[in-house]
């Protein structure tokens, strides 16, 4: 699987928006994009996933480039219930074993 | 409830002590899967299972096996333990994805299990 770049950590302020960064420029064709995060004292949690458009849920939004060498995930409204490390995975159509890759992911912290 | 349940959620054992962690999920997936995850690091996979007769070793799968007993059922079992398996374990699942392979599919987690080997 193709290896993504994250920052190590990145703040932000309760109810600002957070634009979380990822590199993969090393990404193939079908490569899927996922987000997963961490909150402390818990399990991995799935957060969003694409391919090449756009794509929004209730959790987040995810921003893709248009050469698929970068994506964002977009956390409209910081929450203090999103500190959390957060994780973005490449996973392809003959993804190894069906597993995720976790790199350190991004630290986030909110600021109250 | 939650959907993917472990237990036990903490453990303190000593070395040479055979362990057993267990993992059962409601959500009606085939696909269970193993990780452990190290302070500061991401997780790494032990063994995955795509159905009831189907399990497979992951990249550290060395001094652990596993049983799925259903398809509901994972457990994973630490025939002797040692302080270098103490770690935090997540059990996962996962359904196939119709479409896009395994691309698309999405796992999800249970709480996770500390365990520390003395």
């Amino acid at each position: 699987d193709a290896k993504t770049t994250q920052p190590n950590s990145m703040e932000s302020n309760e109810e600002e928006p957070v634009h979380l960064p990822c590199n993969h420029s090393t990404i193939s064709g079908t490569d899927y994009i996922h987000w997963y995060r961490q909150l402390p004292s818990q399990g991995p949690e799935y957060v969003i996933h694409g391919l090449t458009s756009n794509v929004n849920n209730r959790m987040a939004s995810l921003a893709i480039a248009e050469d698929r060498k970068s994506s964002t995930l977009i956390l409209h409204r910081a929450t203090l219930r999103d500190a959390a490390v957060y994780y973005c995975i490449l996973k392809g159509r003959g993804s190894t074993l069906g597993r995720l890759y976790f790199g350190r992911g991004t630290q986030l912290t909110v600021w109250p | 409830d939650a959907d993917v349940t472990q237990t036990p959620r903490n453990r303190i054992t000593k070395t040479g002590k055979r362990i057993m962690l267990e993992c059962s999920q409601t959500k009606g997936h085939d696909r269970m899967y193993w990780y452990r995850q190290d302070p500061g690091l991401g997780l790494r996979l032990i063994y995955y299972s795509f159905d009831v007769k189907d399990i497979n070793k992951g990249e550290i799968s060395d001094g652990y096996s596993v049983s799925r007993q259903a398809q509901a059922k994972f457990s994973l079992s630490l025939e002797s333990a040692i302080p270098n398996q103490t770690a935090l374990y997540f059990c996962a699942t996962s359904v196939r994805a119709p479409t896009g392979g395994r691309g698309t599919d999405t796992q999800y987690f249970g709480p996770g299990t500390r365990l520390t080997v003395l």
